[in-house]
């Protein structure tokens, strides 16, 4: 059964915390990306991956991190020094750059 | 400044009519993609239209590209209540800033009425 899985489903963060979302995907997609989607809004480009061990800045990488060291998984860090983290996540991957992007369910993240 | 623009914002209609949503774009593109979300989940892809394509279609979907005028429409014939979604459309610019990457649109909310 391929997909791209996303966990949790639901994430809490407490102020000055790290949190970290998970994203996994079994269809050997080489490219990997990260959005965040606020209400009523489109989709703004976090970090995106390439290639394993690589990765990029999108739109609004300010803090937020991102690791590929495996070629299924693209975990996003959201960072303290992210100070408006409240949002929809959504992670997609593809088989190349320009391609058809499959997304997983999304998380989504509040701030206590 | 965004590079797909989706027209009109919201849009509400009763079930059986059909809905036409429209995209307009700033630069130079390769393809053109149509996405859904249901509320409160990811997108799902529904139509990847190439530069070199004027119609698609998918089932109940048609999809137009006029180049020229760098915009593109999707139309759902026989619209159905489970139609309700948000519908997105996603350019890969060229020329813009973004280097080739997808850029969404802030999409279309529509609404069917049974």
């Amino acid at each position: 059964d391929g997909g791209i899985t996303q966990s949790p489903k639901y994430l809490f963060r407490k102020e000055g915390q790290n949190v970290t979302l998970s994203c996994e995907q079994n269809l050997n997609h080489d490219a990997m990306y990260w959005y965040r989607q606020d209400p009523g809004q489109g989709l703004r480009l976090i970090y995106y991956s390439q290639i394993v061990n690589d990765f990029q800045k999108g739109d609004i990488a300010e803090g937020y991190s991102v690791s590929r060291e495996k070629k299924e998984s693209f975990p996003l860090t959201v960072t303290s020094a992210q100070k408006n983290p409240t949002a929809f996540y959504l992670c997609a991957s593809s088989t190349g750059f320009q391609e058809t992007q499959y997304f997983g369910p999304g998380t989504r993240l509040l701030v206590l | 400044s965004q590079q797909g623009e989706e027209d009109p914002q919201a849009l509400s209609i009763q079930e059986g009519e059909n809905a036409t949503m429209n995209c307009s774009y700033k630069t130079s593109i390769n393809n053109l993609q149509w996405y859904r979300q249901n509320s409160g989940r990811g997108l799902v892809h529904l139509i990847l239209i190439r530069s070199n394509e004027r119609e698609k279609h998918s089932g109940r979907l048609r999809v137009t590209l006029d180049t020229s005028k760098k915009s593109s429409s999707l139309l759902i014939t026989a619209s159905r209540a489970a139609d309700t979604a948000s519908y997105f459309c996603a350019t890969d610019a060229l020329s813009y800033n973004q280097g080739g990457k997808l850029i969404f649109g802030q999409g279309t909310e529509l609404s069917v009425k049974p």
